[in-house]
Formats: C-alpha cells, structure tokens, sequence
C-alpha cells in the first residue's frame, strides 16, 4: 500500500511569511502525527490529530496550527514565520491494532526560511 | 515529565562485532518504548517496539523497568546497520504522541 506522502518536498519562505503543510495518511489511518526536526533540537512533537480532533499537542508556540479532513489527510500551518522555523517537518500516520501502534513516516516538507 | 536520554551521538563498532546503543527514559507511568532507524536517505522507519518482544534485522531491545533503559542489541553487526537510530517513549496506550532521543549515528567500519 502507499505510504504516507507529504507536499511540497521543499520550501524556501521569507521570515514574516506563512506557510502550510499537507500530509496524506496511509489508507485506513486515522490518527497523523507532526514532527519538527532539528539539528539542535532533534525531533519534537507538534501535535495529532485523530478523527479531525487534535488529540495532543506539544510544547509550540500558538503560531504552529494544523487541522485534519474527514479523509484523515492533515494540514499544518505555520505563521509569521521566523529563521528558526527552519527544519525537517515530518508527518507521521498509524492505526493502533493489538493494543500497540506503529507510526509510518513521511518523507518530509524541508522548510527554509531567510 | 517524560525524556529519552541517548548518551551516544556517535559509535563506530566494527563488523561483526557486537553492538549496543544505549536509551535510558524517564517517565513515572507505565511507558510503550520503540526503537527508530533512518537509512541514508530514506525515511524514519519503525525497527522494533518493546511491547512484541520481537528480534527484528537481529537486533533486540529488552526493558528493564528498574533501571528504566530499553537497550539496543546485536551479537554481530553488519555493514548495513549503519544509520541513525531513535529510542523513541509513548507516555500511555492510546497516547501517540512520541518523545524520541537525540539519536545515535552508528558506523559499522568494514
């Protein structure tokens, strides 16, 4: 089956600007996740969203929003955008089956802002 | 609050000799621990999770609640296990949030 896609692959945006993200979950899968990784950071939890409710969220700042569709497809937006928000955005999708999960990865959105 | 220590940035360990990447965790509940791997330049990809109790490429991974460490093990490794890997903690079941480490770059010198 296909895994989870993520648009666009790269992004160049000017501080100040805002940008949005898109992920498609793998078919069957409710609950997308979004990562922000640096390297000073590492990966760090956004926020998921499960059935189009956001379900957890992590230590960001309000700027960082997402949203998810009744095709479970999700959308993170990023505004008034800073040169820190630079970095690998990742996607991340899974179903729990068994009592245990496992989160399928996206390729990731590589953000620059200048 | 809940963290994943990786002490290792780096280890380079010969082939076939043995390998293990450090995790250590702390969290006060009853915690879901995965291992992570990134190939070069392929995607972050799910190796093994302690609930299975699995051996996955050969490698193992046993948690020892006492002192809160989810160890990653192979007797031999290969020249394809170099990547970076992620110990990785889910607070609680039904809780997908994921707090990874800081990962190792394990190098196996052929």
């Amino acid at each position: 089956k296909a895994g989870v896609t993520q648009t666009p692959r790269y992004l160049i945006k000017t501080r100040g600007q805002q940008v949005t993200l898109s992920c498609s979950p793998i078919s069957g899968h409710r609950s997308v996740s979004w990562y922000q990784q640096t390297p000073g950071q590492g990966l760090q939890f956004l926020f998921e969203y499960f059935s189009e409710t956001q379900r957890n969220k992590g230590n960001f700042p309000g700027r960082f929003s997402g949203r998810q569709f009744s095709n479970s497809r999700s959308e993170m937006n990023v505004s008034t955008l800073e040169l820190g928000d630079s970095a690998l955005y990742l996607c991340a999708s899974s179903r729990r089956q068994g009592g245990s999960y496992e989160q399928y990865f996206g390729p990731g959105t590589r953000l620059t802002v200048t | 609050a809940q963290r994943v220590t990786q002490p290792e940035k780096l280890l380079s360990v010969f082939k076939g000799a043995p390998v293990e990447l450090k995790c250590n965790y702390s969290y006060s509940g009853s915690p879901e621990l995965f291992w992570y791997v990134q190939y070069s330049r392929q995607r972050l990809q799910l190796l093994l999770r302690h609930i299975s109790r699995e051996s996955i490429k050969g490698f193992t991974a046993d948690l020892n609640k006492g002192e809160t460490s989810f160890h990653l093990k192979k007797p031999f490794a290969q020249e394809e296990d170099s990547a970076m890997y992620y110990c990785a903690l889910s607070s609680n079941f039904g809780n997908e949030k994921l707090t990874f480490g800081t990962g190792t770059r394990l190098t196996i010198i052929p």
